[in-house]
């Protein structure tokens, strides 16, 4: 079976561009995460959904961040307009709810010039 | 909330034991453990649930002192493959919402 799968791997961009990072889910899986890690902050915790639904955003950083599940197997985090500071590698991790482990995908290292 | 963890980093010699400590502030309903090679995507260890149990996982086991909000790693007879960075994630309830600690930085040598 495929793991969770994110794209593009490597994003190089310029201050000022939209960003948009994709993360299909497992199948059969219907929990949804989206992670930032820097070396500054660790491993933060953006957004996640159960069943499509957004449950807590509290981590999404400010406006210009924003994630959407449209069906039940594919995620988008889009950043609009990218910042320097928002330079890290972003992971999208699935599972079950209520069974709670969680399956990372690769991560998408996005520098933002 | 985001967990506390001790150490911040450790360095072993193959064959050394090393314990990873993981601490929160508020009641816990669950704690996880991944460890991070370099360059890679954290991978799932284990989970311990609300219950005080203890789990293992070949030679690395950990346990959850509830009562304490606590939970600690344990790796024994450590092997080269054990080096990476260890993290504690954290539940206040059954809803997912997962914090991680800093994480650990566990380096094992010949």
């Amino acid at each position: 079976d495929a793991g969770v799968i994110q794209s593009p791997r490597h994003e190089v961009t310029e201050m000022g561009q939209e960003v948009t990072l994709r993360c299909k889910l497992i199948s059969g899986h219907n929990s949804l995460f989206w992670y930032r890690q820097t070396m500054m902050r660790g491993l933060e915790l953006l957004i996640y959904f159960n069943n499509n639904v957004p449950i807590d955003d509290s981590g999404m950083p400010e406006d210009r961040f924003s994630a959407k599940m449209p069906n039940a197997s594919f995620s988008t985090l889009k950043i609009q307009p990218s910042e320097p500071r928002d330079s890290a590698v972003y992971f999208c991790a699935t599972g079950l709810a209520g069974v709670n482990e969680q399956f990372f995908g690769p991560g998408t290292r996005l520098t933002v010039l | 909330q985001q967990p506390v963890q001790s150490p911040q980093a450790v360095i072993l010699r193959e064959g050394e034991d090393a314990v990873i400590n993981c601490s929160s502030s508020k009641a816990l309903y669950s704690v996880h453990w991944y460890r991070q090679k370099h360059g890679e995507a954290p991978v799932f260890l284990m989970i311990l649930l609300k219950g005080g149990e203890q789990k293992g996982h070949e030679k690395i086991s950990a346990s959850f002192n509830e009562k304490k909000q606590q939970s600690s790693l344990y790796l024994t007879a450590s092997q080269l493959s054990y080096s990476g960075t260890y993290f504690c994630g954290t539940e206040n309830d059954i809803m997912g919402d997962m914090r991680f600690g800093a994480g650990t930085r566990l380096t094992v040598k010949p």
